[in-house]
């Protein structure tokens, strides 16, 4: 069964910091993770997706990273700014889920970027 | 861009009060899902949908939950008899390959 899980739960930094939140998960046979921002009482913003066959993907500022073989993936934010600040969600799904390929998350990082 | 659309933004009900959220996915999309976030708590998948029919549902969806594509473009989740532990953000998402796109979700609060 997969598990999910966040490393830090919480993190704040000051502004223009570059910074790396942490994902791992349990079964390495997954077919894609997801991350997610979420602000505070809001709804999930896909930020990245990677598939198992890639290593890393990228989008402005951000930067994740696929290790499958140690259950693992980082968020890289580049020089945060105060409107960074939110929850950061990782989410797996698995290979063995079917055709529905539900995603399995984990608690997510808060991290806040003080001015 | 096309988006998830979820409404109402938050309700408020009665304890044994039924509710129906309603959720509008992207067009082109064939999979969709419900997931629910109990606060302070991990988002845990609640159902998925594909060709018409439930292909997969948690435990936490029993009885008292059920879901309907009515009309080819809402995807309406309805719980019959809520309970206090009922509420949660309920989020709905669509996708048509690979990634999934989430509504802004539905605050429910069971009094």
């Amino acid at each position: 069964k997969q598990e999910v899980t966040q490393i830090p739960a919480a993190l704040s930094v000051p502004e223009g910091e570059n910074l790396v939140l942490n994902c791992s998960f349990t079964d390495s046979a997954i077919y894609n993770l997801q991350w997610f921002r979420q602000d505070p009482g809001k709804g999930l913003t896909s930020l990245l997706l990677i598939q198992s066959s890639q290593r890393e993907q990228t989008s402005g500022r951000l930067n994740a990273s696929l290790d499958k073989s140690s259950g693992r993936s980082t968020l890289y934010i580049a020089a945060s700014q105060p409107g960074d600040s939110a929850t950061y969600l990782c989410a797996a799904v698995s290979l063995n889920a079917g055709n529905n390929r539900k995603l399995i998350w984990g608690l997510g990082t808060s991290l806040a970027v003080n001015p | 861009e096309p988006e998830v659309t979820q409404t109402p933004s938050h309700q408020v009900t009665q304890m044994g009060q039924e509710v129906i959220l309603r959720c509008v996915p992207i067009s082109n999309h064939l999979y969709f899902y419900w997931y629910r976030q109990i606060l302070g708590q991990k988002v845990e998948f609640l159902v998925s949908f594909y060709n018409n029919e439930i292909s997969e549902k948690s435990e936490i969806f029993d009885d008292q939950f059920s879901v309907e594509r009515p009309d080819g473009s809402n995807f309406t989740l309805k719980i019959r008899s809520t309970k206090l532990e009922d509420s949660a953000m309920y989020f709905c998402a669509s996708k048509q390959n690979t990634e999934a796109f989430f509504g802004q979700g539905t605050r429910l609060t069971v009094v």
